[in-house]
């Protein structure tokens, strides 16, 4: 019963390094979703992909890249990293359609030098 | 973009107080959630809501959906020191396909022995 598994849970990296964030669901959710959260703020959407093969820009894409690997798994890509993106990183899934609500992994804590 | 606005940002209580705190926008939304989140981990669903009005129960948690679809209020009756964490509302649009939902700042909560 994992539902929503992020990898890793932590990380350190200079500027200018790049990283992939990996998200896999075992729920068999349609929609796949990254959000950053940062002190003070709501959740703020990165991107999303509303089903396998597609992906969209939510409210702060800048910066990053994402890939819909399959049904299960969405990742997230900092080409580039910058201390702007200093930020605690969730991975959230729903099924598609439905006004069922989303439901997020544990979080990736980044770290940019 | 759209906002959600919560408050308060953050209380002190005594444990075995009732807690209350609300979630306001501008804009109309069809679906309301309320989010409890603990150091070091993702949010975890409490509520969800889903018509004007409605008003649900969730053991000591009780929330509801404003009448105006504008706001909503989660209450928690006879706080205990789990309580303690922070708890999020988010709102989605029902011909929002895309977007998905969008989050509050949060409400700080502290439960003092």
């Amino acid at each position: 019963n994992a539902g929503v598994t992020q990898t890793p849970k932590f990380q350190v990296l200079k500027t200018g390094q790049s990283m992939t964030l990996q998200c896999a669901q075992d729920m068999n959710h349609n929609s796949m979703y990254w959000y950053r959260q940062d002190p003070g703020m709501g959740l703020r959407l990165i991107y999303y992909s509303a089903s396998e093969g597609t992906t969209d820009k939510g409210e702060v894409p800048n910066g990053y890249n994402v890939s819909r690997l399959n049904k299960r798994e969405f990742s997230l890509r900092l080409e580039s990293a910058a201390p702007s993106q200093t930020s605690v990183y969730f991975c959230a899934s729903r099924i598609t359609g439905s006004n069922q609500p989303q439901h997020f992994g544990d979080g990736t804590r980044l770290s940019i030098l | 973009g759209q906002q959600l606005n919560q408050s308060p940002q953050s209380m002190f209580i005594q444990e075995g107080e009732d807690v209350s705190m609300n979630c306001t926008s501008s804009s109309i939304f069809n679906t309301w959630l309320w989010y409890k989140q603990d150091p070091g981990e993702g949010p975890v669903l409490l509520i969800a809501l889903y018509k004007a009005g409605e008003l649900t129960s969730n053991g000591r948690l009780t929330a509801q959906f404003g009448i105006t679809r504008k706001d909503s209020f989660l209450n928690i009756s006879a706080s205990i020191p789990s309580d303690v964490g922070i708890y999020f509302c988010a709102a989605r649009r029902i011909n929002n396909y895309g977007q998905n939902f969008v989050f509050g700042p949060g409400t700080r909560l502290s439960v003092l022995p």
